[in-house]
């Protein structure tokens, strides 16, 4: 089974410029969640969906918003975007509620 | 406020050894833990998780140990092979259908051959 898949693996922006970026689940997995790792802050949870419903959101402002497609599929879209948003922004998928997360490999965003 | 919290940042064991990291965590209401390891430019990978209806969980060379009284689980790793060296992060989940994971900062585990 193909694992979780994100792209692109590496993008640069500048200031006040949005980004999307893409995940695909593994095959058969309806629930995926995005999560931002920087060298501060470690990982930490941004939102998850599921059947294409924001199930559950973390502590970011509003300029963070995703969505999920019917196939399961998820973008994530960060607008106005600021120094502080480089990262490696990761996404893992579950078969379920409550399961076991599986990461992709990320995708590197740096902000200049 | 962390509500996940692994102490050492980094941690060197000899290889054939046995390498224990620990995370303690403040949330009673986290029901769920979990281990990934992730290496550079790569996703967390995962490695073994615990109920906390369980004190213990077992796979391998890897076994993760909770103690609900102290809010406090580890993870021991035996014996240690160089390709352990990675970044290893502790995740606790909370019930209720609540999916998000709350990480530890990590610890860097480097084994020395």
């Amino acid at each position: 089974k193909a694992g979780v898949t994100q792209t692109p693996r590496y993008l640069i922006k500048t200031r006040g410029q949005q980004v999307t970026l893409s995940c695909s689940p593994i095959s058969g997995h309806r629930s995926v969640s995005w999560y931002q790792q920087t060298p501060g802050q470690g990982l930490q949870f941004l939102f998850e969906y599921f059947s294409e419903t924001q199930r559950n959101k973390g502590n970011f402002p509003g300029r963070f918003s995703g969505r999920q497609f019917s196939n399961s599929r998820s973008e994530m879209n960060v607008s106005t975007l600021e120094l502080g948003d480089s990262a490696l922004y990761l996404c893992a998928s579950t078969s379920g509620v409550q399961e076991t997360q599986y990461f992709g490999p990320g995708t590197r965003l740096l902000v200049l | 406020d962390q509500q996940v919290k692994q102490n050492s940042p980094s941690l060197s064991v000899q290889e054939g050894r046995i390498s224990i990291l620990n995370c303690d965590y403040t949330n009673s209401m986290f029901d769920y833990f979990l281990w990934y390891k992730k290496y550079p430019a790569e996703g967390p990978t995962f490695l073994i998780s615990i109920s906390s209806i369980k004190d213990k969980n077992e796979d391998g060379r890897f076994t993760v140990f909770l103690n609900k009284s102290a809010k406090h689980l580890s993870l021991h790793i035996v014996p240690s092979q160089p390709g352990d060296s990675a970044v290893y992060f502790c995740a606790a989940r909370l019930g209720g259908g609540a999916d998000g994971l709350t990480f530890g900062k990590g610890t860097h585990l480097i084994i020395q051959p």
